[in-house]
């Protein structure tokens, strides 16, 4: 089955910028889309189609994806972006959904 | 505007059922591409996705769960349902559900979950 691996656990300065790596075979071919999880709140979607933002969500989410790696990218982060963050695709081959192992944001 | 509640049972026995309802608003689980998921998060584990049920009834589950999950949908009352057998200490989660969208962007098709529940606690503990 089609595994998705994230690093553990990220940490960054207010204001400077965190990087998310997301890595799985041939992703680049995929729709990568990423969520984001404060402890006690719904799940919120702030990356959808490697790169395209929903609603409300703010410009400093970013993302990308080629090769075997897709990228979340906070610029400016801010202590209320501390979370758990997960990236997520579809294996079209059994219409199955998969979600990476998961990365803690830590705002020193 | 789109909403989902999960509800069940809070502490359950081993091997046990569990059985949680999912009640949602703002959409119709009758209408073409769209689809609702089950996923859950055990404490310090990452999420797991376990089933998601289509408009035209098309069921799928997680492997790994496959024998011992069971997703149903009640358009009337715009509700699914999953249930989950024989159930463990493992099985100790936060679980939610989540509508599926389905959307193409640059000529390819990308499947997400843009709106969630707020998930249930279910501790499995005899």
């Amino acid at each position: 089955s089609y595994a998705l691996t994230q690093p553990p656990s990220v940490s960054v300065a207010p204001g400077q910028t965190a990087s998310i790596s997301c890595g799985g075979n041939n992703i680049g071919s995929k729709s990568v889309h990423w969520y984001q999880l404060r402890p006690g709140q719904a799940p919120v979607l702030v990356v959808y189609d490697n790169s395209d933002r929903p609603s409300g969500i703010p410009e400093r989410f970013s993302g990308s994806n080629s090769g075997n790696t897709a990228t979340l990218t906070i610029s400016r982060v801010e202590a209320g972006d501390e979370a758990d963050y997960y990236c997520q695709v579809r294996d079209s081959s059994v219409d199955h959904y998969v979600f990476g192992s998961g990365t803690e944001v830590t705002v020193l | 505007q789109i909403t989902l509640k999960e509800s069940g049972p809070a502490l359950v026995k081993p091997t046990q059922t569990l059985t949680l309802t999912c009640t949602f608003s703002g959409f119709s689980l009758t209408t073409s591409g769209v689809g609702v998921g089950w996923i859950r998060r055990p404490p310090g584990k990452p999420l797991e996705w376990l089933a998601l049920i289509y408009w035209n009834d098309n069921k799928r589950y997680s492997p790994s769960l496959q024998s011992r999950l069971t997703i149903t949908k009640d358009t009337s009352k715009n509700q699914v349902v999953l249930t989950m057998t024989n159930m463990d200490s493992e099985d100790t989660a936060t679980y939610y559900c989540a509508h599926r969208r389905r959307m193409v962007v640059s000529g390819k098709w990308g499947y997400y979950f843009d709106y969630w529940g707020q998930g249930t606690l279910v501790t499995v503990s005899s």
